[in-house]
């Protein structure tokens, strides 16, 4: 089993339509979570970050927490054509200690 | 604020030769990362240095590979005698530690192609 699991997709949505990305992971004390952002020939850049279990929400972009089900999730509300990227699920903390621990990414495609 | 900054930015070299690669990190992180990215293996961590001192470097592929950070503002990735395998993408990270794990910030990466 992968310590970080994503589907690879592509997820295909319409413009102005609601993207669900979902991550699960594997250690149980996984402290900090995050989502990245990698536009093809870039680097990855941070969108967002969560700690505790809930939701947070940062402009069109919500993440989602749930630790009991080990399980981390980012939508984004209004999609727009530039949306269109690879996302990577990152995690650490628990034995992972300070390293961050990456999932394959997901592709999403948004269609206008 | 300058971010991470990485050179250089492409890389083309015959195989057998050393290539070194460098990293200065955001001005007051005190951990830097190093990371190779390809479409087969992903992002995958390579070796990482907390206030200049290597923490974790089983990342690291063989002893070809080798990396320093001399100082809190400079790290160097290098690998001698290069090999195609090793054509991938590069990145450097850097973060403040700080107890709670803080995110990771990304330089644009080094295209290394080994011929």
């Amino acid at each position: 089993q992968k310590e970080v699991e994503q589907n690879s997709g592509p997820l295909s949505v319409p413009e102005g339509a609601i993207a669900s990305l979902n991550c699960t992971y594997s250690d149980r004390g996984s402290q900090s979570f995050f989502w990245y952002r990698q536009y093809s020939g870039k680097s990855p850049e941070l969108i967002m970050s969560i700690y505790s279990n809930g939701d947070k929400e940062d402009g069109r972009f919500t993440a989602q927490l749930n630790k009991a089900s080990q399980y981390v999730s980012l939508l984004i509300r209004d999609s727009q054509p530039s949306d269109s990227a690879t996302y990577l699920c990152a995690v650490n903390g628990g034995e992972y200690g300070n390293k961050l621990v990456f999932g394959a990414g997901t592709i999403l495609r948004v269609k206008s | 604020d300058a971010g991470v900054i990485q050179s250089p930015r492409h890389e083309v070299t015959e195989m057998g030769q050393e290539v070194t690669l460098r990293c200065k990190p955001i001005s007051g992180h005190n951990s830097l990362f190093w990371y190779r990215q390809t479409m087969m293996r992903g992002l995958e961590l390579l070796i990482y240095f907390n206030n200049n001192v290597p923490i974790d470097d089983s990342g690291m592929p063989e002893d070809r590979f080798s990396a320093k950070m001399p100082n809190a503002s400079f790290s160097t990735l290098k690998i001698q005698p290069s090999e195609p395998r090793d054509s991938a993408v590069y990145f450097c990270a850097s973060s403040w530690d700080r107890g709670r794990n803080q995110p990771q910030h990304f330089g644009d990466g080094t295209r290394l192609s080994i011929l």
